[in-house]
Parts: C-alpha cells; structure tokens; sequence
C-alpha cells in the first residue's frame, strides 16, 4: 500500500463549486505540505503544517484553507473554484530532523 | 530571499553522460535535494548532499559545493526512461522545519 495517498485522483468541477483534496499518511510523520504544479511554475508550497496544531501559509495561500484533522491526515480547501486553480496538487510529508520528502500521487483538478 | 536556477530544458543522447546544474541562494542551507518526476507522476527521491563533495548512487551521482551555491546531478550511461523533469531543492535555514524550497525543473529528453 501506498505510504502517502490522495483523493480524489482527478476531478472536475465549475467555477463557484466547494471542493476538498484530501491526503493521508502512514508514515508517522508529523510535517505535512501541500503543493501545486503548473507547467513551467514549478512546484509552488500553498501551505504546511508541523502538527495537529500548527498551520503555516506557503507563498500562494490566497483561495485555499487547510485542515490537520489528526496527525495522519491533511486536507486542502477551495472555497469558491476559480478557473486559475486548474492544476496538479500535491501532498508531502516529512520526518524528523533533515530527511527527504516523500509526495503523493498527485490530484489532477480541473475547473471550468 | 530565496532563488534557484535549473536550465529549463536539455537533449542527450541514449548511452551518453548529462550534467543538470542547479544554484542557489538561500538564507541558511541545511542540504540539498534533487528529486525525478516523470509526467503526470510525483517527484521521487533521488539525492542528497549536505558536505561538499560527490555523493554517488548508480548511474546518479550528485555534487555540491556550498562556497558556490551550486550542485549537479550527473547521469551515466543514459537510458530512454531517464526523460523526465529532475527538480533541485534546497532546505534552507538551520532546522528542518523551514519547507524544502524547489527549483521549477529541467526536463530532460532522452534521444536515441
């Protein structure tokens, strides 16, 4: 199984709709990051969390919430879709102390 | 501030050696990473140097030289299913709570 997961995969939706990108994790890690990828942007950090009770903005937090249910899981929000927000997102976590990340499959969000 | 250079794009040829270069400035440094991703696919680990010097893994190899602010990943004896973007990050500050900040990707096309 997959250490680092997302749902959905892929999803459609239209301009003004609620969506939520989810991200969980049996790696045990504490940091957690979510990202973007847009051809030739490069893989930009919307935002991170340390803990349960840590959230930090990344530098393209405007548009997107995010929620730390529980250690293992991680959760991006668009409130109201634009059709800017059509991208790759990607989750990560991260262990203790200066490791690698570790990413998931991506989820593939197109708004019309 | 924070900026990492990668060349946009390089060509080689199936069997040859590639050099991807990567420089950086950043506040702090606590290490370098260099990740592959293939198209529609998540970022994988690929390397990483904390000392100057070459760290080598296989046909991968990386260098660092932090007086620089420079690295490379080296590619011997190139196969087809090495075409694929290969991001340089850099983990800056002194603590590895500070997110990985990541280049924007040279993609590299293997030829026959």
């Amino acid at each position: 199984d997959a250490d680092v997961t997302q749902t959905p995969r892929n999803r459609i939706t239209k301009t003004g709709k609620r969506i939520m990108l989810e991200c969980s994790q049996t790696k045990g890690h504490d940091r957690m990051y979510w990202y973007r990828q847009d051809p030739g942007l490069g893989l930009r950090l919307i935002y991170y969390s340390f803990d349960v009770k840590d959230i930090n903005k990344g530098e393209i937090s405007d548009g997107y919430s995010v929620s730390r249910q529980a250690q293992a899981k991680f959760s991006l929000s668009l409130e109201s879709a634009i059709p800017n927000q059509t991208a790759l997102y990607f989750c990560a976590t991260r262990g203790t102390g200066i490791g690698e990340q570790y990413f998931g499959p991506g989820t593939r969000l197109t708004v019309t | 501030g924070q900026n990492i250079d990668q060349p946009t794009e390089m060509t080689a040829t199936e069997g040859a050696i590639v050099q991807i270069n990567c420089t950086y400035q950043t506040s702090g440094f606590n290490g370098l990473f260099w990740y592959q991703q293939h198209a529609g696919e998540a970022p994988t680990f690929l390397s990483y140097n904390v000392l100057d010097g070459l760290e080598e893994k296989g046909r991968f190899s990386s260098f660092l030289s932090r007086s620089k602010g420079y690295s490379y990943l080296l590619l011997k004896e190139l196969q087809m299913k090495d075409s694929a973007s290969y991001l340089c990050a850099v983990s800056g500050a002194f603590s590895g709570n500070t997110p990985l900040v990541f280049g924007k990707g040279t993609r590299l096309s293997v030829i026959a």
